[in-house]
């Protein structure tokens, strides 16, 4: 079983729908969670940073860690076209300096 | 935000020559970088961990007298893909974290990344 899972898609949605972007894990003694966006040919950007388990909203986006299930989530609200990337979930033990783990990302379509 | 350059964003090179990518944080201190390699539809692989004025740490698999690391200062830190071949072709990402009393809490920031194909 990998660290990370991560459902590579694509997921095609129609602009305005409610997407949700999910990853599960295997290692029970991460703490840290980021969700990262990365357009074609680009760096990954970070778009959420989470610690333990809760909620957080930005914008179009929440995050939720529920470390019980080993499972996180990222909703994105009234989806654009802009939207659509590559979302990477990751995550660490801790945020010093250990490297993160990441998903294998999920390719999102929003189309207008 | 942290912002992490790196340079350059694409390069085409003949096989058996090397190429130097150059990760630059340029609104913060890192004493860590980390160098990742992706190739297409695939997730990011960590290569190696770039510590400022010592040895890089790399992962298993990963040759480093093949990809040689240099991480001179707090805010550079290279990798050199040396005699490149056309396998070695594929997307290198570096990425930082700020170093600061803040830092426990400071999330991952990553470069554009570089595209590298070798002919």
């Amino acid at each position: 079983q990998k660290e990370v899972e991560q459902d590579p898609g694509p997921l095609s949605v129609p602009e305005g729908a409610i997407v949700s972007l999910n990853c599960t894990y295997s290692n029970s003694a991460f703490q840290y969670f980021m969700w990262y966006r990365q357009y074609s040919r680009k760096g990954p950007e970070l778009l959420m940073y989470t610690y333990s388990s809760g909620n957080k909203e930005d914008g179009r986006f929440t995050a939720q860690v529920d470390k019980s299930s080993k499972y996180i989530s990222l909703f994105i609200r009234d989806s654009q076209p802009s939207d659509s990337a590559t979302y990477l979930c990751a995550m660490t033990r801790n945020s010093g300096n250990t490297p993160l783990v990441f998903g294998k990302g999920t390719r999102l379509s929003v189309i207008a | 935000g942290a912002v992490v350059s790196q340079h350059p964003s694409w390069v085409i090179c003949k096989s058996g020559t090397s190429v130097k990518i150059e990760c630059r944080s340029l609104d913060f201190q890192a004493t860590t970088m980390f160098w990742y390699r992706q190739f297409p539809k695939q997730s990011l692989m960590l290569m190696a961990t770039s510590n400022e004025g010592s040895k890089a740490t790399y992962e298993q698999g990963v040759e480093k007298d093949k990809f040689l690391i240099n991480h001179a200062s707090l805010t550079l830190s290279t990798l050199t893909v040396t005699s490149a071949h056309p396998e070695d072709s594929s997307f290198y990402i570096c990425s930082a974290r700020a170093t600061d009393r803040s830092s426990y809490n400071s999330p991952l920031h990553f470069g554009n990344g570089t595209r590298l194909t070798v002919t």
